[in-house]
């Protein structure tokens, strides 16, 4: 069974700071995806950035990034210069891909992110 | 583009009483689709999938069961609703892709009293 766990449920930077979130995965699937999703106050759930597990280059969406240990099974957010804006619950996401396809998409405990003027 | 429609917003239930949460999406065919629940400032916990009609996987035992009868409609039930069944239930989807982005739906918050 796939699991996702964030071990940091919350944590604080002061604005303009670099913070990076942790996160890790159990599969035995090769084949899948990673995912970063926010979701701010308003509960809407709003996609950071993807990564692929064939694909050994880590994603960069301006000014977040991943930091892609596959072999650790790792796969962490690093947002620099944050932004008040910033502030949210973070969850980490995970989707096999079975002989059938895409199949369950599973999410980690999350991690409160607050960025303080 | 795809879209998800859940319903209701909000739901305040008695104790013993049946539950019936809706789903349905737009602009696409043959989705995956996804029951989570969300307690107060907690994770995601995936309840149900379901890859196609009829086809539903459960993760967690639980109060509740879902039922895909149609491509793009996904129904949450219970026959008897607890008081942990309270909590923030959310609907997704995605293409079937794994790559592509999950659409959610806005929620639904349920207080069962």
């Amino acid at each position: 069974a796939q699991t996702v766990t964030q071990s940091q449920p919350e944590m604080s930077v002061q604005e303009a700071e670099t913070v990076t979130l942790s996160c890790t995965y159990d599969t035995s699937e090769n084949n899948y995806y990673l995912f970063w999703y926010k979701q701010p106050p308003s509960r809407q759930m709003i996609l950071v950035i993807r990564q692929e597990a064939y694909k050994q280059q880590n994603a960069t969406e301006n000014r977040f990034s991943v930091n892609f240990q596959k072999a650790a099974k790792s796969f962490s957010l690093k947002i620099s210069d944050s932004q008040l804006g910033d502030t949210a619950m973070y969850f980490c996401a995970f989707i096999g891909v079975s002989s059938q396809g895409a199949q369950k998409l599973v999410f980690g405990q999350g991690t409160r992110l607050t960025i303080n003027p | 583009s795809q879209t998800i429609h859940q319903w209701p917003a909000t739901l305040v239930q008695p104790v013993g009483s049946p539950l019936s949460l809706e789903c349905t999406v737009e602009g696409t065919s043959n989705p995956n689709l996804y029951w989570y629940r969300q307690a107060a400032g907690r994770g995601l916990q995936l309840l149900f999938y379901s890859v196609g009609i009829g086809q539903i996987s459960s993760e967690v035992p639980q109060n509740l069961s879902a039922s895909r009868p149609q491509d793009r409609q996904f129904i949450l039930s219970s026959k008897k609703l607890l008081l942990s069944d309270s909590g923030f239930y959310l609907c997704a989807l995605n293409s079937g892709v794994a790559n592509t982005e999950a659409f959610f739906g806005q929620g639904t918050r349920l207080t069962v009293v």
